[in-house]
């Protein structure tokens, strides 16, 4: 079965200070992978997606970056962190398809950023 | 830009009842639809989808209808448990004749309380 793993669960970090959240997929091969931020009781932003290694798209213009070195890892980034930039951060993925068909996407447990 | 929003922030049941989640969406072009629960501090956790060539399908102990015609989503869980407490979000999105990497837009969220 597919499982994704996202890691630190929280961090607090000063403002300024770089900053690198990883997520990892297992089960699957080429999957979609997508990073989302939630402000707390609101919904889900998508801040990036990939459908392929080195592949990246961003939806929204911010302070952060994303890569895929690998077909399987997904890493957000930041040189330099603003207090606006905490946040609950969510790394999900959906089965790559080449076919314009409908798939969930599948959410780890996120990470909770706290910019000091 | 088009958006999904949820009738009612809040809903509060007693155990055993049946619970009704509303959603409307506003981009008629949807084709593809998700229900996620998300409990406090986890990511969201897909319960089920609806293609737009249906109108409603069943899961164990939800159900999800669609009505195209005034562009509506509920989700309906019958005998509520204590543990169905949570947030609900609904998601949408174009996949027949678009990209094919899943991008969903996702609602505001209701919060379901169920109470022993």
């Amino acid at each position: 079965s597919q499982t994704i793993h996202q890691w630190p669960a929280t961090l607090v970090q000063p403002v300024g200070s770089p900053l690198s959240l990883e997520c990892t997929v297992e089960g699957t091969s080429n999957p979609n992978l997508y990073w989302y931020r939630q402000a707390a009781g609101r919904g889900l932003q998508l801040l990036f997606y990939s459908v392929g290694i080195g592949q990246i798209s961003s939806e929204v213009p911010q302070n952060l970056s994303a890569s895929r070195p690998q077909d399987r890892q997904f890493i957000l980034s930041s040189k330099k962190l603003l207090l606006s930039d905490s946040g609950f951060y969510l790394c999900a993925w959906s089965v790559g398809s080449s076919r314009a068909v409908g798939q969930p996407q599948h959410f780890g447990d996120g990470t909770r950023l706290s910019i000091l | 830009g088009e958006s999904v929003g949820l009738h009612l922030p809040t809903l509060s049941v007693q155990e055993g009842d049946n619970s009704i989640i509303n959603c409307a969406y506003s981009n008629s072009a949807s084709d593809y639809f998700i229900w996620y629960k998300q409990e406090s501090g986890k990511g969201p956790q897909f319960i089920i989808d609806i293609r737009s060539n249906m109108d409603k399908r069943q899961g164990q102990r939800v159900t999800v209808l669609l009505n195209k015609t005034v562009k509506h989503l509920s989700l309906q869980i019958a005998a509520t448990q204590p543990g169905d407490s949570a947030v609900y979000f609904c998601a949408e999105a174009k996949v027949a004749g678009g990209t094919s990497y899943g991008k969903l837009t996702f609602g505001q969220g209701t919060i379901l309380t169920v109470h022993p």
